[in-house]
């Protein structure tokens, strides 16, 4: 079972606009990660932001938290072809480090 | 330093044949977790270990699919009587100091014809 839902499913923009993509998710949880899947690849671990907070940042990448909501949300500024790739949520609750991963969002980028 | 690794990449079998996949994780990696990824979904839990010892294998499908980590290093998953459906990639992970940071391997892609 996945726990967290990504939305859009695909996501298709130019080169140097932002790509916002947004996560649902069902339980409490102790934090949420977002990953980055290049296609044939293994996933990239991206950020992690906690219950306890809000938003993080790195580099390009901004990630905000919702607990109220059950939501988070990922926004990539100034898109790069690059960028193009599947990019997964993954929540962790109790006292698990088991992450459980959503569907993802598939972005592609056109240069 | 050298990333998790797995072999091999791709793997063809007939249904009913018996498979191995391995996962090298980044040494000094104590946990050790495997995943399954159909296509157009996202990772779904499989089995994790600490060390050699297994800790959960709650997220494998079926008796027929077995996971060892003997040394606690390298790790295994074994397919019996393969099927169809367990066609998918097969991903493995590792982390270290920081619990939460899992570093994945490039997975293996297995077919079942």
């Amino acid at each position: 079972s996945q726990q967290g839902e990504e939305d859009p499913q695909a996501l298709s923009i130019q080169e140097g606009e932002n790509a916002t993509m947004n996560c649902s998710y069902k339980t409490s949880i102790n934090n949420l990660q977002w990953y980055r899947q290049n296609s044939g690849r293994g996933l990239v671990h991206l950020i992690l932001i906690r219950s306890n907070e809000r938003e993080k940042h790195s580099g390009r990448l901004r990630v905000t938290l919702d607990t109220s909501k059950k939501s988070s949300s990922l926004l990539i500024t100034a898109s790069r072809a690059a960028d193009t790739a599947s990019y997964f949520c993954a929540t962790a609750s109790g006292g698990s480090y088991i992450p459980t991963f959503g569907r993802g969002t598939s972005l592609i980028v056109h240069p | 330093g050298a990333g998790v690794s797995q072999s091999p990449r791709y793997k063809v079998a007939k249904r009913g044949q018996d498979v191995a996949l391995r996962c090298d994780p980044i040494s000094g990696h104590v946990s050790l977790f495997w995943y399954q990824q159909a296509l157009g979904q996202g990772p779904e839990f499989l089995t994790y270990f600490q060390n050699e010892a297994q800790l959960d294998k709650s997220g494998l499908p079926s008796d027929r699919f077995f996971a060892e980590r003997p040394e606690g290093s390298v790790s295994t998953l074994k397919i019996q009587r393969t099927q169809q459906e367990d066609s998918a990639v097969y991903l493995c992970a590792s982390t270290g100091t920081s619990p939460d940071t899992q570093y994945f391997g490039p997975g293996t892609r297995l077919t079942v014809l």
